[in-house]
């Protein structure tokens, strides 16, 4: 069955600081791979997406995501962050099985302090 | 151009009750997905409708159901209302139901409490 893990459930970084966000997934085939980000009571906001090509992928906000196959990763990089970027970040990985549908990991809240 | 739009926003109902949550995808979309999503958890999928037929459906109880209307807009509903049901619900749309047209689209959400 598909998974994904993200081990970081909190994360703390000083506005300006580097940030890398840790994504592991589990999934038989070539898996398409997605990053949300959720501000409190907000719905989800792609970030960016890997689907084919280029395993290294821009997103919005200033956001890259770099596809490592061997180690089954996804992780997620952003080399300044802003104090806006405090959110909830979820990894996700979109299945052949029925459609399109994701399987999220549980999330890793980011907070950002001045 | 509009985005997915969920309504209620925010609900409450009693345990045993029945709730009825309702979503409406971006113009031209015609898939629509159902997540919950509980404190503290990633989203988990409900259910898949495209064209509307079910195309996917989550590790739910019966108890759970929707469907899509020919507009597109779908239905989720539950029935025998538990505490382990209360979550924020979210509805996402896509143009089609498969991955090569794209990625899915989310509304904010219909936030239940169970009581």
């Amino acid at each position: 069955a598909q998974s994904v893990t993200q081990p970081d459930i909190h994360i703390t970084v000083s506005e300006g600081a580097s940030l890398e966000l840790r994504c592991n997934y589990s999934y038989g085939a070539t898996p398409y791979l997605f990053w949300y980000v959720q501000s409190p009571g907000q719905g989800l906001q792609l970030l960016l997406k890997y689907f084919s090509g280029d395993t290294l992928v821009q997103g919005i906000k200033g956001f890259e995501a770099e596809f490592k196959r061997s180690q089954s990763s996804f992780n997620l990089r952003k080399p300044s962050v802003h104090w806006s970027d405090a959110a909830e970040y979820f990894c996700a990985v979109g299945t052949m099985e029925y459609g399109n549908k994701l399987v999220f990991g549980a999330g890793t809240i980011l907070r950002v302090k001045s | 151009d509009a985005g997915v739009t969920q309504s209620p926003t925010h609900l409450i109902k009693t345990r045993g009750q029945h709730v009825t949550l309702r979503c409406s995808p971006i113009s031209g979309h015609k898939s629509v997905s159902w997540y919950q999503q509980v404190l503290g958890q990633g989203p988990q999928f409900i259910f898949q409708y495209y064209e509307k037929e079910e195309r996917g459906r989550g590790n739910f109880p019966d108890r759970f159901s929707a469907r899509q209307f020919p507009n597109y807009s779908s239905e989720l509903n539950v029935n025998a209302l538990l505490l382990g049901d209360s979550a924020l619900y979210l509805c996402a749309s896509s143009l089609r139901g498969v991955w090569v047209t794209g990625e899915l689209f989310f509304g904010e959400g219909s936030r239940l409490t169970v009581l």
